[in-house]
């Protein structure tokens, strides 16, 4: 069974400037998550979808982040502008279902804004 | 609302020595607990996991223990090898819609031969 994919692995920036990350998730898996980790910290959930419907997106930075799930397969998440403190691995990961089943999360990419 | 404390880190200990990780939590309801880990340089992995009070969870040698008395999940293994220095997260999924993992800040775990 194929793995939580995301591309890229590594991608630098400067402030001001967009940044997009795309995750295909495994298939079948209804539920998709976005997660922030900043160096040191756990994982924060930014948004989460069910199919293609957002269930919860309280801890999106709105003002800047966007995300999209169209068809309720893969997804992106995107940053307009960067800041400085946008420098962070973003985690994507799936699971089967919303109750009390196991994420499988994907490498993630590591976003440095200089 | 919904978090996870765990004990702070690093950890260091030599090769073959006791590991306990502390994790509590603090919940409106039930939740599923999770140990996560993260090998250097790669995702998150999912180690053990435990849906109800008195569950045990174990995996490759580690095992953690629901209980609900106490809020807590603690990580033990009796044996460490080099091969299990990572980063350990604890987590809680609860069962209402819309809320879901919550993760602890990690315990960088560091095993010397």
């Amino acid at each position: 069974e194929a793995g939580v994919a995301q591309s890229p692995r590594y991608k630098i920036i400067e402030k001001r400037q967009s940044v997009a990350f795309w995750c295909n998730p495994i298939s079948g898996h209804a539920t998709l998550y976005w997660y922030q980790q900043i160096l040191g910290q756990g994982p924060k959930l930014l948004i989460q979808f069910q199919n293609n419907g957002v269930v919860d997106d309280s801890q999106l930075p709105k003002d800047r982040f966007s995300a999209e799930r169209l068809k309720g397969v893969d997804s992106t998440l995107k940053i307009q502008p960067a800041k400085l403190e946008d420098s962070a691995v973003y985690l994507c990961a799936s699971s089967p279902g919303t109750h009390y089943y196991e994420q499988y999360f994907g490498p993630g990419t590591r976003l440095t804004v200089t | 609302g919904n978090s996870v404390t765990q004990m702070e880190g690093p950890v260091t200990l030599s090769e073959e020595a006791f590991l306990t990780i502390n994790c509590t939590y603090t919940a409106t309801g039930y939740p599923s607990l999770f140990w996560y880990v993260q090998y250097p340089g790669e995702g998150l992995q999912l180690l053990l996991k435990a849906t109800k009070a008195d569950d045990k969870g174990s995996n490759k040698g580690f095992e953690a223990t629901y209980r609900k008395e106490t809020t807590s999940f603690h990580l033990e293994k009796g044996s460490v090898q080099v091969s299990d220095s990572a980063v350990y997260f604890c987590a809680l999924n609860m069962d209402l819609y819309g809320q879901n993992f919550v993760f602890g800040p990690g315990t960088r775990l560091s095993v010397l031969p």
